[in-house]
Order: C-alpha cells, then sequence, then structure tokens
C-alpha cells in the first residue's frame, strides 16, 4: 500500500484563488520532502525541499511567495499555491526519504492542478 | 547542469515483445541513476537503481546497465506484459544531494493483447 498519500488528486480552481496540497507520510516520520512539478512533455522539476520546523529551500526559480510550503509535522508537508494562474496548471508530486531504510524515496501519487 | 534524456513516448507494444526505452544523463561527478515507475492512478515507485559504472538493476524481468562510457542507462524487458503499461522515468542523484532526483520526461508505455 501507499506510504506516501497526496491530497487532492485532481482540483479545478479559479484564477486568483488559492489552492493547497496535502503530502503526507503514513508509516514513517519525514523530517524532509521535496515537491516537484511536471509541465506536459517536460520532466519532474525539483521545487523546493521541505523541512521540518523550519523554512523550505527553493529552487532557483520558484517563487517562494507563489508557493508556500509548510512541513509543519514530521508527517505533512503542504504546498499552497497561491493567487493561481493558468500558467500554474500542471502537475504537482511530493517525495519522502525513509531515513534507516537505505533512505528509500516514497512518492505520492501525485496532483493534477488546472486553473481556470 | 545535471540533465536526463530519455526517448519520447508513447511507446505501444503488443504483449510478450522486446522493450526499449533509452535514457542518457549528463552529469558533473558520478550519479547514481534509476529508473521509476508510474501506474495509473499510483505513485512513482523505485523500480530498479544502479550506484556505479557496469552495474546493472534488475527487478521484475526489468534490467538497466549503468554505462558511464556512453552515459547511458537503458531500460530493458525481454517480453512485456499487458500490466505493465505505465509511465517510466529515467533519473539520477548525485552524491550528497540527499535525495533530490533529477527526471527525464517520462516514457509512457503501453502494451496490448
Amino acid at each position: 500500500g501507499a506510504v506516501v498519500s497526496q491530497h487532492p488528486s485532481w482540483v479545478i480552481c479559479k484564477s486568483g484563488t488559492s489552492v493547497k496540497i496535502e503530502c503526507r507520510s503514513l508509516d514513517f516520520q519525514a523530517t524532509t520532502m521535496f515537491w516537484y512539478r511536471q509541465f506536459p512533455k517536460q520532466s519532474l522539476m525539483l521545487m523546493a525541499t521541505s523541512n521540518e520546523g523550519s523554512k523550505a529551500t527553493y529552487e532557483q526559480g520558484v517563487e517562494k511567495d507563489k508557493f508556500l510550503i509548510n512541513h509543519a509535522s514530521l508527517t505533512l508537508s503542504t504546498l499552497t499555491v497561491t493567487s493561481a494562474h493558468p500558467e500554474d496548471s500542471s502537475f504537482y508530486i511530493c517525495s519522502a526519504p525513509e531515513q534507516g531504510s537505505g533512505n528509500t524515496i516514497y512518492f505520492g501519487e501525485g496532483s493534477w492542478l488546472t486553473v481556470v | 547542469g545535471d540533465s536526463v534524456t530519455q526517448m519520447e513516448g508513447p511507446v505501444t507494444l503488443s504483449e510478450e515483445a522486446f522493450l526499449t526505452i533509452n535514457c542518457t544523463y549528463t552529469a558533473t561527478g558520478y550519479p547514481s541513476l534509476f529508473w521509476y515507475v508510474q501506474y495509473p492512478g499510483e505513485g512513482l515507485q523505485l523500480l530498479l537503481k544502479a550506484t556505479k559504472a557496469d552495474d546493472k538493476g534488475s527487478n521484475k524481468g526489468f534490467e538497466a546497465t549503468y554505462r558511464k562510457e556512453t552515459t547511458s542507462f537503458h531500460l530493458e524487458k525481454g517480453s512485456v506484459q499487458v500490466s505493465d503499461s505505465a509511465v517510466y522515468f529515467c533519473a539520477l542523484t548525485l552524491t550528497g544531494t540527499a535525495s533530490k532526483l533529477t527526471f527525464g520526461t517520462g516514457t509512457r508505455l503501453q502494451v496490448t493483447l
């Protein structure tokens, strides 16, 4: 069964609104989680590293004020797309390494965001 | 920068056909290489990996060999099944990058009866 769960799987929102995507580790604690984004016919691109109890680390070119990441507990990281625009429509997926298992990396199911 | 290039899909094969999905990479340093698979409605799952040159990763009949001389990590399977239909991602990570993965674009495989 899934060890990292992402919700929602699909979301449609209006331009200008905000949408939150959750990433939960179900069977283990994750001090670090990663958020990726994939545009059509492009690679999965790392957006940011979510760190429990501290600020996220964003990759170059990713707006931290637009993509708010909160990692308030050892099992939950959230990505909030603020003031969404159609160009934010994409596939977002999170991952979490499980320490002590050879750092096996588990991925969520991904979330399809459509901004209309 | 580091990058992964894999063949565009979709790839459509009949059951029991031979599969090859090409993957090449560019990286500074010595990467570890991975193939991930995403079945419909599920998260990415690690299919196989190789951590150094000439290593062969294998799982579920799939295999890939880390070729440093050609900077490649092609995925192969001798006889595909309908249940192998999925999206396959080639990826790399560098030592010390704490599980940050660099992915290819993904290749959709459709296997028909």
